[in-house]
This record gives C-alpha cells, sequence and structure tokens, in this order.
C-alpha cells in the first residue's frame, strides 16, 4: 500500500498572499491531481499531471500554479488567496487511465 | 468538456432498504465510470467502477448500471447499513485522457 501526504493540513493566509500546498506520494503513481472542494458543490479540477514536469490545466485552474518536478510530489500555488477560495484542497493520484484514484487527507485553507 | 450531474444531493433510506443514487454524464467518449465515498470529516476512498464496455458491476452490496445510450450510470446499495451513511461522488474519466470530472455528491443518510 501507499499513502498520499498532503501539508500543511490547515493553512492560514491573508488575502492578496502567495500560498503554497504540497502533497507527496508513496505509490510510484504517474498521474497526480489538484482538487477543490466546496461545501455543497463537489470537486473541481484545478490541475493535473501525468508525469514529471507535465501539467494540465484542469476547469479551475485560473489563480493557481501548480509544480511537478518529481514524480512524487506535486504542489499547487495559490497566487493571490481570496476570501472566496476558502475550500478544502485535495491531492489524488493513479496509475494511469481506468485504475483508481487515491486521495490525500486534504489542506483546509482560510484566507482571512 | 466533460460535465457530470449528481441528480440527488440528499437521499434518506430507511437500514435494511435500498438506495440509488443517479448521475448523467455529457462527453459520449468517457469510459470510466467511478464512485468515491467520504465519510464525515474524512477524504474520499474508491468504492467501486464500471467500464464502458460493461453495464452491469456488482461488489457485495454494491451494483453500479451504466447506460450509454442514455449517458446514465447509477450506484445501488443494497441491504442499506448504518456505516453506509456518507457522501457520495460518481464521476466519469475522458477516453483520451486522464482528467476525472466529479458530481457534486449525495449525501446519504441511513435511518434506524
Amino acid at each position: 500500500g501507499g499513502i498520499i501526504t498532503q501539508t500543511p493540513k490547515f493553512l492560514i493566509g491573508q488575502e492578496g498572499q502567495k500560498l503554497t500546498l504540497k502533497c507527496q506520494q508513496n505509490f510510484n503513481h504517474d498521474t497526480m491531481y489538484w482538487y477543490r472542494q466546496d461545501s455543497g458543490k463537489g470537486l473541481r479540477l484545478i490541475y493535473y499531471s501525468i508525469t514529471e514536469n507535465d501539467l494540465q490545466k484542469g476547469d479551475l485552474s485560473e489563480g493557481y500554479d501548480a509544480s511537478r518536478e518529481k514524480k512524487s510530489s506535486f504542489s499547487l500555488t495559490v497566487t493571490s488567496a481570496q476570501k472566496n477560495e476558502m475550500a478544502v484542497f485535495l491531492c489524488a493520484s493513479s496509475q494511469g487511465k481506468n485504475t483508481e484514484v487515491f486521495f490525500g487527507k486534504g489542506t483546509r485553507l482560510t484566507v482571512v | 468538456g466533460e460535465k457530470v450531474e449528481q441528480h440527488e444531493s440528499t437521499l434518506s433510506v430507511r437500514e435494511g432498504d435500498s438506495a440509488v443514487i443517479n448521475c448523467t454524464y455529457t462527453d459520449t467518449a468517457s469510459s470510466y465510470f467511478p464512485w468515491y465515498k467520504q465519510e464525515a470529516g474524512k477524504s474520499l476512498h474508491f468504492v467501486i467502477d464500471i467500464r464502458s464496455n460493461v453495464d452491469r458491476k456488482q461488489s457485495q452490496r454494491l451494483i453500479v448500471l451504466l447506460d450509454k445510450k442514455a449517458k446514465r450510470f447509477s450506484l445501488h446499495i443494497t441491504a442499506t447499513q448504518p456505516e453506509d451513511s456518507a457522501i457520495y461522488f460518481c464521476a466519469a474519466r475522458d477516453y483520451g485522457n486522464e482528467k476525472i470530472t466529479f458530481g457534486a455528491g449525495t449525501k446519504l443518510t441511513i435511518k434506524p
């Protein structure tokens, strides 16, 4: 088995601040994802990456940057935090097409 | 891009009865349809999936049906138990890439 570790668990930032969320997986999976979960709105895809140094935009990429410098890690940067993006950010990974996706426990972002 | 609609935002059934959650999708090219469960305060975990080459799949008390013509798929939970109470998410994966689109979630409550 493996695990996806997201850090930090809770992140408090000021409006306009640049904030970085980190994710590590030890499954040796090729594909990694960042989703944002807002209450009552399900999960929306921000970025995904199918291999090291690859980046693919999701439906909600505006206002975010991502980086996949190593196969095992995928980071997400909120370029300028806004109060309306307080949510839980979920990192996930999978081995490839039509295989199970595993999720981390999330980072809860609060913007003050 | 793909859109996944989850028809029931909440669902309440008596313990022992069956629960059915329905989803529709828009992209005829989608070929993989997983379901995830999120218990209170926890992250998502995989429960069952179905690929487009079959129209029914069962795993213990879980049954997934896929109607490709109607672009509809559903999760049936039989003989429900209190531990089935959770939010269930349906999803669809594009055929040509790794992108997974989720529905908004259905909060299932099992009443004693």
